[in-house]
């Protein structure tokens, strides 16, 4: 299993600012980088993957870069909602494995 | 039409006991996993089957037991529970299992062992 990190733990951010957060993964052998978003009393849910350096993906107001290179991707909310407020969870995939992060809990204040 | 579905969604057992939980998928996707979200919230990964065959045994003791009837059910008995298996269960599926394919998740079963 491979050692992904995601910071900070959590974050609070106030209705209408934008925010980001950090995924590092082992940048060697690397084949490809999901992001999930995972509500309360949900199961998680697909938004991004990502695979070539340099990589951009936008849903929405959520946006995710990749970093291949030096192990690192970041997630973008803009312009925060308060159904944004979830536990975002980063995994980096190799064969039949995701290995995830702890996630980062956002919670969007109105 | 649920993709993916776990039952029971609770289960409270006593130390010891044999209990099972069942995972059907709709998607008809070639792979699926068993993952634990443990005390510290991660999802780690136990078990992965592709066609019915399993192809990831994550170091899972010996009292899990996979069982995949068919490609679209994959089954976790739990022998002799013990207070540490007390976890979120999430069953997942993917069309083939490469590492581009997104997972989908099913609601969970949250097994407390008494």
């Amino acid at each position: 299993i491979l050692n992904v990190e995601q910071s900070p733990q959590s974050l609070h951010v106030q209705e209408g600012d934008s925010t980001n957060f950090t995924c590092s993964f082992p940048s060697s052998n690397f084949y490809a980088l999901h992001w999930y978003r995972w509500e309360t009393a949900k199961s998680p849910e697909a938004l991004f993957v990502m695979t070539l350096n340099g990589d951009e993906k936008k849903k929405g107001r959520i946006s995710a870069t990749l970093n291949t290179k030096e192990g690192y991707s970041y997630l973008y909310i803009k312009g925060s909602q308060p159904e944004d407020s979830a536990t975002y969870l980063c995994a980096s995939a190799r064969d039949y494995k995701l290995s995830f992060g702890a996630g980062t809990t956002v919670t969007v204040r109105a | 039409d649920t993709a993916v579905s776990q039952t029971p969604k609770y289960l409270v057992t006593q130390m010891g006991n044999d209990k099972s939980i069942k995972c059907e998928q709709n998607l008809g996707h070639d792979t699926m996993y068993w993952y634990k979200q443990d005390s510290k919230k991660f999802l780690k990964i136990m078990f992965s089957y592709n066609n019915k065959e399993l192809i990831i045994n994550e170091t899972v003791p010996n009292r899990f037991s996979p069982k995949s009837p068919d490609k679209a059910h994959l089954n976790l008995h739990i022998n002799s529970l013990e207070l540490g298996d007390s976890a979120v269960y999430f069953c997942a599926s993917s069309p083939f299992g490469g590492s581009t394919d997104t997972q989908y998740f099913g609601p969970g079963t949250r097994l407390t062992v008494l």
